[in-house]
């Protein structure tokens, strides 16, 4: 099974709506990514989460870290097609160890958004 | 500017034969990573590295090899023991304390498919 999951796996809104994209977790993560991937190109940094309660944003895109350090959501506001592509979550689940600075992935949400 | 460059963009390997996909990094990184991504899977970590002359498998290392011989490069070795090789293969590099930044730096990926 998936350490972690991501919902939904695709989504398709029209443009001006409001989307959230949720990643949980089956341990309590140590350090939350999210990135965003064009199809067929390399993975782009969003926003690191590492403290439980965090919330950081930027431009239209809000991400959160529940205080448990399970669930992490992305937000996005007015979506725009600028927007459209696939959205991961990436967790470290310790800093130490022979797993440091590796990082597991969600399964991806393919967001499309019409105009 | 720094990055991570790979190539070739895209491979095709006929069966039975092995092939090197190339990943290089200018941003100082000590981590190199290669993940596979195929649809509706995410990415799988194929392999790591913390530091030169030294790395571990990840999660689906069989069928797989490199090398690190020099910091800047990590190449990954498709041998022909990988028995479904067909997929989207991407670098990452990041400092090892990537927890406190910005997490991976990816490369723009590899298309391999089998003919």
């Amino acid at each position: 099974s998936q350490e972690l999951e991501q919902s939904p796996q695709s989504l398709i809104v029209q443009e001006g709506k409001n989307l959230t994209i949720n990643c949980t977790s089956s341990k309590t993560l140590y350090g939350l990514y999210w990135y965003k991937q064009k199809y067929g190109e390399g993975l782009i940094f969003l926003m690191m989460l590492q403290k439980g309660g965090e919330e950081k944003s930027h431009e239209k895109i809000t991400a959160k870290l529940d205080e448990k350090k399970q669930q992490s959501s992305l937000h996005i506001t007015a979506s725009q097609p600028s927007h459209a592509g696939i959205y991961l979550c990436g967790a470290a689940f310790n800093a130490g160890g022979t797993s440091y600075g590796k990082l597991t992935f969600g399964q991806g949400t393919i967001l499309t958004v019409h105009p | 500017d720094g990055g991570i460059t790979q190539s070739p963009k895209y491979l095709f390997r006929k069966e039975g034969q092995n092939v090197t996909l190339s990943c290089e990094q200018n941003l100082n990184h000590d981590a190199m990573y290669w993940y596979r991504q195929d649809p509706g899977q995410g990415l799988r970590l194929i392999y790591y590295s913390q530091i030169v002359n030294d790395f571990q498998k990840g999660d689906i290392a069989e069928g797989y090899s490199v090398s690190r011989e020099k910091k800047e490069s990590f190449p990954l070795t498709v041998t022909s023991a990988q028995k479904n090789p067909t997929a989207f293969y991407l670098c990452a590099s990041s400092i090892r304390r990537s927890f406190n930044g910005g997490g991976y730096t990816f490369g723009s990926g590899t298309r391999l498919t089998v003919v």
